[in-house]
């Protein structure tokens, strides 16, 4: 099984729709992660968590909303879907390295089409 | 905003023939260095982090850091037509945060 699942992993969806993406993880991480990716402008962090009461922006979460529901479940909503947030979405997770940075997992992520 | 800049455009290479990608950073204080593999379609995987200066081994990955000029390289020896991919740079800052470089795309051509 994997240890980090996403659901759904393809999405149509029509502009001004509610949409939530789903990320669940088996490897005992605290620290959770949202990103998007778009060709040409590589991934970008959306929200981060590092424990179920830590919630932070990342560098484009205008738009977005999470929830970290457990220390294994971070789900990433889209209050009001617009075709700019077409994209492949990832959920990673990763867990305090030995004097360096953590390593991040990911997920295989999730590709979100709004019409 | 960190800048992680990969500037190549699609690199390739013959099978057998070393791949050379490089990768430069624009945060000074950034001291842990990444490289992830993507498979179109697919999600990055770690394959090299390397922290000091210096060059890091793994199999037939060489990861290169010099600080003081602010980038960091990946060699593939022996390159594979598995081996083609796109390869991600990734620098951390803070608070365990990763920037992402915009990715090169390898061609290995048997």
């Amino acid at each position: 099984d994997a240890d980090v699942t996403q659901t759904p992993r393809n999405r149509i969806t029509k502009t001004g729709k509610r949409i939530m993406l789903e990320c669940s993880q088996t490897k005992g991480h605290d620290r959770m992660y949202w990103y998007r990716q778009d060709p040409g402008l590589g991934l970008r962090l959306i929200y981060y968590s590092f424990d179920v009461k830590d919630i932070n922006k990342g560098e484009i979460s205008d738009g977005y909303s999470v929830s970290r529901q457990a220390q294994a479940k971070f789900s990433l909503s889209l209050e009001s879907a617009i075709p700019n947030q077409t994209a492949l979405y990832f959920c990673a997770t990763s867990d305090p390295g030995r004097g360096g940075t953590d390593t991040q997992y990911f997920g295989p992520g999730t590709r979100l089409t709004v019409l | 905003q960190k800048e992680v800049e990969q500037n190549s455009g699609p690199l390739s290479v013959p099978e057998g023939a070393i791949a050379s990608l490089n990768c430069t950073y624009s945060d000074r204080v950034s001291q842990s260095f990444f490289w992830y593999r993507q498979y179109s379609g697919k999600s990055p995987e770690l394959i090299m982090s390397i922290y000091s200066n210096g060059d890091k081994e793994d199999g037939r990955f060489t990861a290169q850091l010099n600080k003081a000029s602010q980038y960091v390289s990946l060699l593939i020896r022996d390159s594979q037509p598995s081996d083609s991919a796109t390869y991600l740079c990734a620098v951390a800052y803070g608070n365990n945060r990763l920037a992402f470089g915009k990715g090169n795309q390898v061609v290995v051509i048997p």
